[in-house]
């Protein structure tokens, strides 16, 4: 497609569910970018790919967070064992290759833990 | 540690009068600094970068920013302001040799008429 897609959109889900958020990048996209965004701030690092290899994700908050990309170009973003505190809007972005500043973003998936 | 800071979190205007938002940064080397725009429902728009070349930047919609390393600063300017630029401006810097983007806490531009 012609732009970063997320799906799905919006999901709600029970406190200790497990959800997997999609992220389909721009096609040719090297490097694949996860975010999560609280309510009144600014996005934050959760962890990003080069192809198939997870470079950082040091932005993970705990070992509920998961994510892969194993063909080098979707990517899955996994939480296990939802908590309220994990509800927010999360953010999938791409590049062309490592190093090149600028990224694309996608238009979220709200997540929403009851 | 690389970290940005955006003065004011609500700034308003009139239409037709100059905009003015205020970003500055913290770095321990040369930084690559973003702005992007957020309109409601829907993604993150890059409006212009700063990678060392230039310290005037130009970007999309009219807007521009000025890198001040004396200052630390990176506002990001308008002339004139339209109603379609009500909405929400993230300034950004890259953390030092990763690719990963490190956002301020963003400034709401409300534009009345």
């Amino acid at each position: 497609g012609a732009g970063v897609s997320q799906s799905p959109r919006y999901k709600v889900t029970k406190r200790g569910q497990d959800v997997a958020l999609r992220c389909d990048p721009i096609s040719g996209h090297v490097s694949l970018y996860w975010y999560r965004q609280a309510l009144g701030q600014g996005p934050e690092f959760l962890t990003y790919f080069n192809y198939e290899a997870q470079q950082d994700k040091s932005g993970l908050p705990n070992d509920r967070f998961s994510a892969e990309r194993p063909e080098g170009s979707i990517s899955t973003l996994t939480i296990q064992r939802t908590e309220q505190r994990d509800s927010a809007m999360y953010r999938c972005a791409s590049s062309l290759a490592p190093g090149i500043n600028e990224q694309f973003f996608g238009p979220g998936t709200r997540l929403t833990v009851l | 540690a690389q970290s940005v800071t955006q003065l004011d979190s609500h700034v308003s205007v009139s239409e037709g009068t100059p905009v003015l938002l205020r970003c500055n940064y913290s770095s321990s080397y040369s930084p690559s600094l973003f702005w992007y725009v957020q309109h409601p429902n829907k993604g993150l728009q890059l409006l212009l970068k700063y990678t060392s070349a230039a310290t005037l930047v130009k970007g999309i919609n009219g807007f521009e920013a000025e890198f001040k390393k004396s200052e630390t600063s990176f506002h990001l300017t308008k002339p004139s302001a339209h109603m379609s630029d009500a909405a929400e401006y993230f300034c950004v810097v890259t953390s030092y040799n990763t690719d990963k983007l490190i956002f301020g806490t963003g400034t709401r531009l409300q534009v009345f008429p």
